[in-house]
């Protein structure tokens, strides 16, 4: 069975302040798709990235930065010098199997920046 | 490539209505999939198609629910005898065959008084 685990319910930081959300995803797929969604509270899933299971290269994008490694199940994404604009709840996901697209998301961290 | 729709984007109901949501997938995408997101939660897959076919079902799919997708582009959802526990955001993303990747629409957010 496929999981997603993002232990992290809440994080409060202040603006400029680094912030690392994790995730941890189980699967007995070889071949599987993780990704990064933004939820702002309009509702909308924001899409950040996707990353395939053969590719474990780190990825950065201005101030957001993506750490998969394989070894321990973990995709964590870090949000350097926090704005207060990326209040937002952010979901971790992972597709794979006979399912295609067919995704699991973990629960969620609702990340709150302060001025 | 217009993404992802869905219609309507938001829908206040009465407890006991029927509600539809209409999904247009992108064009080439010939998988389907509904999800529901409830307060709180990420969202939970319920079915997915491949062309018209449904292909799996969620046990959150109850039998007050009902997906079709009869000429394997546009799906529809139908809620019948709508409940309050129903309120919730409504997903709908699509995917080529058997893709992992795909994308999501914006959503349908449903209220029941």
């Amino acid at each position: 069975a496929q999981k997603v685990t993002q232990a992290q319910t809440e994080i409060s930081v202040v603006e400029k302040e680094d912030v690392t959300l994790d995730c941890v995803y189980e699967t007995r797929d070889t071949t599987y798709y993780l990704f990064w969604y933004k939820q702002p509270p309009s509702g909308e899933l924001v899409f950040l990235i996707r990353r395939n299971s053969f590719d474990e290269q780190n990825e950065i994008s201005g101030r957001y930065s993506w750490n998969f490694q394989k070894s321990t199940s973990s995709f964590n994404f870090t949000i350097t010098a926090s704005q207060v604009v990326d209040s937002a709840v952010y979901f971790c996901a992972l597709s794979g199997g006979t399912g295609g697209f067919k995704t699991i998301f973990g629960a969620g961290t609702r990340l709150f920046v302060k001025a | 490539d217009t993404g992802v729709s869905q219609n309507p984007r938001h829908k206040i109901t009465k407890r006991g209505q029927n509600v539809t949501f209409r999904c247009d997938p992108i064009s080439e995408h010939n998988r389907l999939y509904w999800y529901r997101q409830t307060l709180g939660q990420g969202p939970e897959f319920l079915t997915y198609f491949q062309n018209e076919a449904q292909l799996e079902k969620s046990r959150l799919l109850s039998d007050r629910f009902s997906a079709e997708r009869p000429k394997g582009s546009f799906s529809t959802l139908e809620i019948q005898r709508t409940e309050q526990g129903d309120s919730a955001m409504y997903l709908c993303a699509s995917s080529l065959d058997r893709d992992r990747d795909g994308y999501f629409g914006p959503g349908t957010r449903l209220l029941v008084l």
